[in-house]
């Protein structure tokens, strides 16, 4: 199958930093990747929708300026938290769509704290 | 209402039991369905798609949607130990888009 890499993997940052996240999809190309935020022993809620060469689309309550994504090439979406809180701590998903595939595949996640 | 519905559980049930895990969902018009399964601080891993009325096989794993009550099951025959981990049905909304039910979380008990 398909395969979406994220790193890195795990960050702890101070109250206030940035704080930036790749997601990679490996061995196809993607025009669009999905971002998602899990919080504990929760399910996964989609934050914004990223798209190759256009702004991305954000879900209702999703505040586009703290969180900025970039989808620079077909194989790259970043997701940059700005001035980060502790509130910002979760889990952090990418999923990209495999071409012709009705499927997505998602990367391993990215664990933020933010102390 | 929420869009997909899911009971999260926890299931706890002895090795070997069939497992039945369940959603619905509340709009007729989505068209294709997933199982995905997540283990603790990992992305989600799709097991089954499908995207019709009836039922789909894969190994020890079948996938059962009934479009005319808007329910979708994914069933665990022979259910072993490392099957533990949360059960995340998902339906495609549109443009690609999923909304995942809450999660089940399942324990195989040795």
């Amino acid at each position: 199958g398909a395969v979406v890499s994220q790193h890195p993997s795990w960050v702890i940052c101070k109250s206030g930093t940035s704080v930036k996240i790749e997601c990679r999809s490996l061995d196809f190309q993607a025009t669009t990747m999905f971002w998602y935020r899990q919080f504990p022993k929760q399910s996964l809620m989609l934050m914004a929708t990223s798209n190759e060469g256009s702004k991305a689309t954000y879900e209702q309550g999703v505040e586009k300026d703290k969180f900025l994504i970039n989808h620079a090439s077909l194989t790259l979406s970043t997701l940059t938290v700005t001035s980060a809180h502790p509130e910002d701590s979760s889990f952090y998903i990418c999923s990209a769509p495999a071409q012709g595939a009705d499927t997505q595949y998602f990367g391993p996640g990215t664990r933020l704290t933010v102390l | 209402q929420k869009e997909v519905e899911q009971d999260p559980g926890p299931l706890s049930v002895p090795e070997g039991a069939i497992v039945s895990l369940n959603c619905t969902y509340s709009n007729s018009a989505f068209q294709y369905f997933m199982w995905y399964r997540q283990y603790s601080r990992k992305g989600p891993e799709l097991l089954m798609y499908t995207y019709s009325s009836g039922n789909k096989e894969d190994g020890r794993f079948t996938a059962q949607v009934d479009k005319s009550s808007k329910y979708i099951s994914l069933f665990i025959r022979d259910s072993q130990p490392s099957d533990s981990a949360t059960y995340l049905c998902a339906v495609v909304q549109g443009a690609q888009k999923l909304v995942f039910g809450q999660g089940t979380r399942l324990t195989i008990n040795p």
